[in-house]
């Protein structure tokens, strides 16, 4: 079975700083990986996914995570927030073959100007 | 167009009633999916319709009924609740849920649930 570890619940940033929230999975098996973002009192919004090919996937937003086999990692990153980029993000995976997701325990980014 | 819409946005409801949570997909997606959100936690799956038929149950307690109409709706209905059931309930759909590249989920907005 997966299992993706979020290691930071919470990520504090100032206006215009880079970011990085980490994200790291365990499987057996192929793996599709995911960003979730959850703006307060919403429903999930796909960020960007990888699924496969280039291991370096975009967001329209300016956010990018890089899938990185070896060790098992899907970071996301920006180089510069805003203030509307406050929420919650959700790191997930799913493993070929089937279609559930699990998901991290979530970081919430808080950005402050 | 990668909408999910979900009614109502909000539900109060007495531990008594019996209501019930509506979803709605127009992308052409066989899969759908019903997940109960609690505060500052991730979503936690219930249920997984494939082609109107139900194959995922992750031992949700017999008060939440789903319901698959057909391929576009997917209602979840509510009886008897406790207090604890109060979270937000949040629809996805999916391709065809049989989780290869094109089966990406997408989330509807959430119905948040108050059980008195």
């Amino acid at each position: 079975a997966q299992s993706v570890t979020q290691l930071d619940s919470q990520v504090p940033v100032f206006e215009e700083a880079p970011v990085e929230l980490r994200c790291n999975y365990s499987s057996s098996v192929s793996v599709y990986l995911f960003w979730y973002v959850q703006y307060p009192n919403q429903g999930l919004q796909l960020l960007l996914k990888y699924l496969s090919g280039s291991t370096l996937v975009e967001s329209i937003n300016g956010f990018e995570a890089e899938f990185n086999k070896s060790q098992t990692s899907f970071h996301l990153r920006k180089p510069s927030v805003h203030i509307s980029d406050t929420a919650e993000y959700f790191c997930a995976v799913s493993e070929k073959g089937y279609s559930t997701l699990t998901f991290g325990k979530g970081t919430m980014l808080l950005v402050s100007p | 167009d990668t909408e999910v819409t979900q009614t109502p946005k909000h539900l109060v409801m007495g531990m008594t009633n019996k209501k019930s949570l509506k979803c709605e997909q127009h992308m052409g997606h066989r899969a759908m999916y019903w997940y109960k959100q609690k505060a500052k936690k991730p979503p936690e799956l219930m249920f997984v319709y494939s082609y109107e038929k139900l194959s995922i149950n992750e031992s949700v307690p017999s008060r939440f009924s789903p319901e698959c109409p057909n391929s576009s709706l997917l209602n979840l209905h509510l009886h008897a609740l406790q207090p604890e059931d109060s979270a937000l309930y949040l629809c996805a759909s999916s391709q065809d849920g049989q989780g290869d590249t094109t089966d990406t989920q997408y989330f509807g907005p959430g119905t948040r649930l108050t059980v008195l």
